[in-house]
């Protein structure tokens, strides 16, 4: 596609429910990077991938938070048993480089409210 | 570990003022350095970046950044501002030998036409 592409754009959840979020990063791209934007703060880092390989997962902020790639391509973050605090946008971006050095490019992003 | 800080939250200013938003950062090794901006109903997009080389770096629609080493700073410029200028600006860092990038809180540019 002509640009990284995030489903769904919204997402309504009750405390309690698991949530897959997918990205579709552009074609060929090795790189690809989950963050969360809560309301008024920028960007935080969750989990980079190259290719299929998990390479950082620092970012994400408990074991509820789950994030694959299993062909290099498309990537799902899972969420399970979602709580309050994890209502915010989460940004999908690639790269077709390693790493961010190169141009980032972003989805819209998920925004996910968890009631 | 590394942060970024942008001194402004908010900036208001009228078409044609002058804009300089700060940023500093807190690694003292060898960075890359970033400017993104998101449009109103748009995606972040790259506005200029900073590899090595000349410290003043030019990006697109008029905006400049100079990276000072001694100050750890990043400060993003453009001598003119537009109303299509309105949007929220991103400083973000990240260290050479680091694959992620860390951004800041944020700045919101709202230009009166």
């Amino acid at each position: 596609g002509a640009g990284v592409s995030q489903s769904p754009r919204y997402k309504v959840a009750k405390r309690g429910q698991d949530v897959a979020l997918r990205c579709d990063p552009i074609s060929g791209h090795v790189s690809l990077f989950w963050y969360q934007q809560a309301l008024g703060q920028g960007p935080e880092f969750l989990t980079y991938f190259q290719n299929e390989a998990q390479l950082d997962k620092s970012g994400l902020p408990s074991d509820r938070f789950f994030a694959e790639r299993p062909e290099g391509s498309v990537s799902t973050l899972k969420i399970q048993r979602t709580q309050q605090e994890d209502s915010a946008v989460y940004l999908c971006a690639s790269s077709s480089n390693r790493g961010s050095n190169e141009k980032l490019f972003f989805g819209s992003g998920t925004q996910l409210s968890v009631l | 570990a590394q942060s970024v800080s942008q001194h402004n939250h908010h900036v208001i200013l009228s078409e044609a003022a002058s804009l300089e938003l700060g940023c500093n950062y807190s690694y003292g090794g060898t960075v890359n350095l970033f400017w993104y901006v998101q449009y109103p109903g748009q995606h972040l997009q790259l506005l200029l970046k900073y590899f090595s080389g000349d410290p003043l770096v030019k990006g697109i629609k008029g905006f400049e950044a100079e990276f000072i080493k001694s100050k750890f700073s990043f400060n993003l410029r453009k001598p003119s501002v537009q109303w299509s200028d309105t949007a929220e600006y991103f400083c973000a860092v990240n260290e050479e030998r680091d694959d992620k990038i860390i951004f800041g809180k944020g700045t919101r540019l709202h230009i009166l036409p």
